[in-house]
């Protein structure tokens, strides 16, 4: 079975206060991991995709990293407004493609960043 | 959330009564998929879609049906509501194996 811990469960910066989000998985072979962030009362909104151990991808003060085993969100001099729940999710590279492209999501880290 | 769109946005029902929601979207997308969003679980997918009249369940199916009739649109269905479904329900879509979703709004259904 597919699973994602995501560490920590909330997080507290001050505004420019770098940092990082964990993401640990285990899957039967990985074809994606996906990090999303959610706004209160709102939809996650897609963030990235990484494919392989050693991606990078980057969004203005983001940065995904990917390991064999975890994942990191770096956030960078943070600002008030990337205040949200970041959220990771695993996608298995055994599923038949007739079952969709199925995600097991963390449960998210609620990143408060004050002024 | 440009594309796809969830209805209603807000419900109240009763016990044992059954409750729809909605899922339309614009982007002739080929997969479609309902999940549901508590603290504590995080989101958990109750069934999803890879074609019209093609469904099947996820890992909390039980209680729920779904019907999809038409590509833009999949239908979540409550056949009798229990206190237990009081939940957020997103609807996802995705363009093709191995991308990530795009997300609807949500529904915020609360079973009293």
């Amino acid at each position: 079975e597919d699973q994602v811990t995501q560490s920590p469960e909330a997080l507290r910066l001050q505004e420019g206060e770098s940092s990082s989000l964990n993401c640990s998985y285990t899957v039967s072979g990985l074809r994606g991991l996906f990090w999303y962030r959610q706004d209160p009362g709102k939809g996650p909104e897609f963030l990235f995709t990484l494919y392989s151990a050693g991606e990078e991808k980057e969004k203005e003060r983001l940065k995904a990293t990917l390991t064999k085993k975890e994942s990191f969100l770096h956030i960078t001099a943070p600002k008030p407004e990337d205040s949200a729940t970041y959220l990771c999710a695993v996608q298995a590279s055994s599923r038949q493609e007739t079952s969709g492209s199925r995600l097991t999501f963390g449960e998210g880290t609620q990143l408060t960043v004050n002024p | 959330d440009a594309g796809i769109t969830q209805s209603p946005r807000h419900k109240v029902t009763e016990t044992g009564t059954p409750v729809t929601l909605r899922c339309h979207q614009t982007e002739n997308h080929r997969y479609m998929y309902w999940y549901r969003q508590d603290p504590g679980h995080g989101l958990r997918l109750i069934h999803y879609s890879y074609g019209v009249k093609d469904t099947d369940k996820g890992e909390v199916s039980d209680g729920y049906s779904v019907s999809r009739s038409k590509t833009e649109d999949f239908l979540l269905t409550l056949e009798s509501a229990t206190s237990s479904q009081t939940s957020v329900y997103f609807c996802a879509i995705s363009e093709r194996w191995g991308y990530g979703y795009t997300f609807g709004s949500g529904t915020r259904l609360t079973v009293v």
